[in-house]
């Protein structure tokens, strides 16, 4: 079964540029996750989506950020513009429903300079 | 939002004893799941084990096991017969939507 997939691996910019994260999760995975860890904490949920809809993005700074989940299947985060304290792995992560284990993907590493 | 304390930053285990990793939170719901994750060097998180709120009899996974007491709300992972592989950040999300409590650093002594 193939995992959860995410792109580019790393990514470099310069603050106030723009910058766009994929995800492909699972096949048939209905919740889709998306986190912000920043070295040395642990990953803050920034969205969650159950198919298409979002379930909570409280935590997501919608001043800058924005996911979407065309189809209930790909997703993307974009920042917009970015800032230092950006820099982060974001992980992406599927689950089959709410209560469901998460399968993880390997993250996009994100160095803002 | 629903709180996650894991209050220990870092641990240290000899190969093949047994090391307790704690978690405490806080949560208005009455069932729910409670997960132990493990995050390696590489950053792919894996799930450890899982937990049925309503379940009263802890699980156990091969070397992994919890101590779940609902009424304090607490969830630790005891991890048996240590193996220099487990070394790892270990994180507890003790709720519905994946919260994260900000991990322990195992480290396994040969």
């Amino acid at each position: 079964e193939a995992g959860v997939a995410q792109s580019p691996r790393y990514k470099i910019i310069e603050k106030r540029q723009s910058v766009a994260f994929w995800c492909n999760p699972i096949s048939g995975h209905a919740t889709l996750y998306w986190y912000q860890q920043i070295l040395g904490q642990g990953p803050k949920l920034l969205i969650q989506f159950q198919n298409n809809g979002v379930v909570d993005d409280s935590q997501l700074p919608k001043d800058r950020f924005s996911a979407e989940r065309l189809k209930g299947v790909d997703s993307t985060l974009k920042i917009q513009p970015a800032k230092l304290e950006d820099s982060a792995v974001y992980l992406c992560a599927s689950s089959l429903g709410a209560q469901g284990e998460a399968f993880f993907g390997q993250g996009t590493r994100l160095t803002v300079v | 939002a629903q709180t996650v304390t894991q209050s220990q930053p870092e641990m240290s285990v000899q190969e093949a004893e047994t090391v307790t990793l704690s978690c405490t939170y806080d949560t208005s719901e009455s069932d729910y799941y409670l997960f132990w994750y493990k995050q390696p060097p590489s950053r792919q998180m894996i799930l450890v084990i899982r937990q049925e709120a309503y379940k009263q009899q802890n699980a156990t996974e091969n070397r992994f096991s919890v101590n779940f007491q609902k009424a304090a709300k607490s969830f630790s992972l005891k991890i048996s017969d240590s193996q220099l592989g487990d070394a790892a950040m270990y994180f507890c999300a003790p709720d519905n939507d994946m919260r994260f409590g900000a991990g322990t650093r195992l480290t396994v002594k040969p």
